[in-house]
């Protein structure tokens, strides 16, 4: 089982308050995803990144894959209340044939008004 | 327009008992996936479904038992419910492996 680490579990900060979350593993994946989840939901993918190094932007979101594609990181900037929610990642690893998600445990996130 | 959806939403059972919780999708993807999701475990994989009539065991699949005779529906079903099963279920599907659509859940106790 490959593992993914999310750090930290718990963050809570203020609104307009910059934040990042990180999500890191030993091993490599050829690709990795975020997903949001809210309370009594189901998650919702945020971005799929695929290449290492890569970096996409979703408006005040932006997601980093590392360049070894063990790692990745997401970025909030000027964070709002309706960010609040469980960031999940989840990886799908290298090996071929390998079609199961690994995800990590989350990061519980708060924003305070 | 409704994408996917699951039920029941909630569902309380004895120990022993035999439970099936239904998924159900309408954008006609290929993978179908079952996840639990516990405290301090995160979301773990039963058994997911490439396509009808093929599934594949997950991380957990021990006392789970699934099928996929149509690609919108992959029903999941507790065989004899032990508390340990106690847990909220997600269902999920997608056109691959990666970038899945969950569904809202099923908060399933075994009392």
């Amino acid at each position: 089982t490959q593992l993914l680490e999310q750090s930290p579990q718990f963050l809570s900060i203020q609104e307009g308050e910059n934040l990042t979350v990180y999500c890191n593993s030993s091993s490599v994946f050829s690709s990795l995803q975020w997903y949001r989840q809210e309370p009594g939901e189901g998650p919702v993918l945020l971005v799929t990144v695929v290449t290492g190094g890569e970096v996409k932007k979703l408006k005040r979101l932006t997601f980093q894959f590392g360049d070894a594609r063990k790692d990745s990181s997401l970025h909030i900037t000027a964070a709002q209340p309706g960010d609040t929610g469980l960031y999940l990642c989840a990886g799908l690893p290298s090996n071929f044939g390998n079609e199961k998600l690994t995800f990590g445990t989350g990061t519980r996130l708060t924003i305070i008004p | 327009d409704a994408g996917i959806t699951q039920s029941p939403r909630y569902k309380i059972t004895e120990t022993g008992r035999q439970v099936t919780l239904m998924c159900h999708q309408t954008w006609s993807h290929s993978y179908m996936f079952w996840y639990r999701q516990d405290l301090g475990h995160g979301l773990r994989l039963i058994y997911y479904s490439a396509a009808a009539d093929i599934t594949d065991k997950g991380e957990v699949p021990d006392g789970y038992v699934v099928s996929r005779s149509k690609t919108e529906n992959f029903p999941l079903t507790l065989e004899s419910a032990t508390r340990s099963q106690t847990s909220v279920y997600f269902c999920a599907s997608g056109v691959s492996s990666y970038e899945q659509y969950f569904g809202p859940g099923t908060r399933l106790t075994v009392t």
